[in-house]
């Protein structure tokens, strides 16, 4: 099947900082991506829908100027987490469609923990 | 709206079978899905059903649709140390869109 891999995998930064997650596709086009969040023994929670070439749609709650998402090309989505705080520390997971699968791809996923 | 409701937790002795459910409000699903994740790591597509079905079955796995009632249930067969996990059932409406999950249900294993 399709391969979505993600680095970092863990990062630890210092309250305040900027941390960048990258999310690619390695053997397929992906014009959309989704970013998921995941608190420790919780679900996934959707922040949002990454799209090739135009702005990310962001879920209510999800505040777009301190998670900020860059989908500059068919192969790679980009989350920055600006200015974090230790409430931002979580399991970021990202996923994307494979074009006429049924299945989406997800990520490994990457635990960032701000101290 | 769009919910996704299932029970937290879930003890079975080994070699019995375990069944999971789970309950969705949107009507307008079209894709519901199971994942696995084990501890620490990301999430593992187990099967997914289509809404114009009722059953799906996959080895040990069993998937019943109710439609109707938007009730989903997952049974494992002969349950095994391995499947200890938290269990994910989702729904989207289409296929290249967005996943709602529910809450997980961690499945424990009694010897």
């Amino acid at each position: 099947g399709a391969v979505v891999s993600q680095h970092p995998s863990r990062v630890i930064c210092k309250s305040g900082t900027s941390v960048k997650i990258e999310c690619r596709s390695l053997d397929f086009q992906a014009t959309t991506m989704f970013w998921y969040r995941q608190f420790p023994k919780q679900s996934l929670m959707l922040m949002a829908t990454s799209n090739e070439g135009s702005k990310a749609t962001y879920e209510q709650g999800v505040e777009k100027d301190k998670f900020l998402i860059n989908h500059a090309s068919l192969t790679l989505s980009t989350l920055t987490v600006t200015s974090a705080h230790p409430e931002d520390s979580s399991f970021y997971i990202c996923s994307a469609p494979v074009a006429g699968e049924y299945e989406q791809y997800f990520g490994p996923g990457t635990r960032l923990t701000v101290t | 709206g769009e919910d996704v409701e299932q029970s937290l937790f879930l003890s079975v002795r080994e070699g019995d079978s375990s069944v999971i459910n789970c309950t969705y409000t949107d009507s307008s699903s079209t894709y519901l899905y199971w994942y696995k994740q084990e501890p620490g790591a990301g999430l593992q597509l187990l099967t997914y059903i289509f809404s114009n079905m009722d059953m799906k079955q996959d080895q040990r796995l069993t998937v019943l649709l109710n439609k109707k009632d938007k009730h989903l249930s997952l049974r494992i067969a002969d349950t095994q140390t391995g499947d200890s996990a938290i269990y994910f059932c989702a729904e989207s409406k289409r296929r290249d869109d967005k996943i709602i999950f529910g809450k997980g249900t961690r499945l424990h294993i009694l010897p």
